[in-house]
This record gives C-alpha cells, sequence and structure tokens, in this order.
C-alpha cells in the first residue's frame, strides 16, 4: 500500500497569498496517476487537479499541481476567501487507492 | 449533468447489517467503474472498494475484506455496499464516486453528497 503524508497538517494565510501543500508518497506513484481535492465543511470533496498536474473541470487556473514519483505539490496562487478549506492528495495507480491525511488552509 | 445520489444510510447496532445503495444519472454508467470512500466524524477520506464497468473487479481495503462486499446492477444504474458485522469504527459518511472509463485509469470526478452511518449501541 502506497501511504501518502501531507504537510503541512494546518496552513495559516490572508487571502491574496500564495498557497503551497506537499504530499509525499512511501513509493513512486504509477504513472502520475496523482489527484487533489478540495473539502468544505459539510461538502462532497471535489477533483481540482489529476494526473498530477491537469485541472479538473471547471476549476480556476489558480490551481496547480507538480511533481513526479514521490514528490507532489498543489500551488494555490493568490487565495481567494472560498479557497479556504481541507486538501487531500490521492494516488490511484495502485490498488488500494490511497488518500493523504488532508492541509488545513485557514484564515490567518 | 452527473448526479450520484446515495441512501440507506441509518443508526444501526453492532453487529448488525446495512446495504447502502448509489443511484447514478446523467452520465453512461455502465461505462465507469465506482467507488465507496467514507469519512469518519472529523477524520480524512478512506477508500472502501471500487467495482469494475462491468463488476466482473471488485476492490477493496484491508480494513473491510470479508465484511463488505460492493455490487452493481447496470440496468438500474446503481451501486450497493453491502455492510455486516458492524463496529462502532464503521461510522462514518459514505460517499460514492466516479472512477476508471474503459481502459482509462480516472480519479473520482464525481461524488454524491454522502450518506451516514451510525453504528451505536
Amino acid at each position: 500500500e502506497i501511504v501518502l503524508t501531507q504537510s503541512p497538517g494546518t496552513l495559516s494565510l490572508s487571502a491574496g497569498e500564495r498557497a503551497t501543500l506537499s504530499c509525499r508518497a512511501s513509493q513512486s506513484v504509477s504513472s502520475n496517476y496523482f489527484a487533489w481535492y478540495q473539502q468544505k465543511p459539510g461538502q462532497a470533496p471535489r477533483l481540482l487537479i489529476y494526473g498530477a498536474s491537469s485541472g479538473a473541470t471547471g476549476v480556476p487556473d489558480r490551481f496547480s499541481g507538480s511533481g513526479s514519483g514521490t514528490d507532489f505539490t498543489l500551488t494555490i496562487s493568490r487565495l481567494e476567501p472560498e479557497d479556504f478549506a481541507i486538501y487531500f492528495c490521492q494516488q490511484y495507480g495502485s490498488s488500494p487507492r490511497t488518500f493523504g491525511q488532508g492541509t488545513k488552509v485557514e484564515i490567518k | 449533468q452527473v448526479q450520484l445520489l446515495e441512501s440507506g444510510g441509518s443508526v444501526v447496532q453492532p453487529g448488525r447489517s446495512l446495504r447502502l445503495s448509489c443511484a447514478a444519472s446523467g452520465f453512461t454508467f455502465s461505462s465507469y467503474g465506482m467507488h465507496w470512500v467514507r469519512q469518519a466524524p472529523g477524520k480524512g477520506l478512506e477508500w472502501v472498494a471500487g467495482i469494475s464497468h462491468d463488476g466482473n473487479t471488485k476492490l477493496y481495503a484491508d480494513s473491510v475484506k470479508g465484511q463488505i462486499t460492493i455490487s452493481r446492477d447496470n440496468s438500474k444504474n446503481t451501486m450497493y455496499l453491502q455492510m455486516n458485522s458492524l463496529r462502532v469504527e464503521d461510522s462514518a459518511v459514505y460517499y460514492c464516486a466516479t472512477g476508471n472509463t474503459v481502459g482509462t485509469q480516472r480519479p473520482h470526478d464525481s461524488w454524491g453528497q454522502g450518506t451516514l452511518v451510525t453504528v451505536s449501541s
């Protein structure tokens, strides 16, 4: 099983700032089958990034993903008020599909 | 527009069984693998099980193997999760989500709103 470790656990930032979230895998992720999701309180997760760097439909271009192998990054270029949420990474290249434990982006 | 609607969640006693359903619409259900993902209160996401588009391949998390069965009925555009011998630690919101299309590895593009299972005496 591939274990995903996200850092930091909580990120305290102000609107307009840049957010950088990291996710490290315990072994190489197959063919960059790697995704990021956003979850707001009381809502289902929403796909943001797939294939490590491809934006899902309707996702603003301030969200970008990068990385390969075992190290992946989600960057939010300028935080908007609606971006304060919890972000999860996931690998979907091997079974079981696994998620990171989440990074909370909170208002400073 | 893709819609996934879970149902069947309730409060049950430990040791009892429960069947969850996920009704799909707005896409060609029979072309998509489907998954169940759960989230315990205040916790992260845990992938539980997945089933191929034709129902022939079923995968389970180690934590639920032997306890949970995933199935689907493509004629009804519905996926199911049969949960037996429920434990307190199975309490969670259970989401259904889309997965692979035929020949293409996909993340969970679409999610339902979730159904709450509470296991308590």
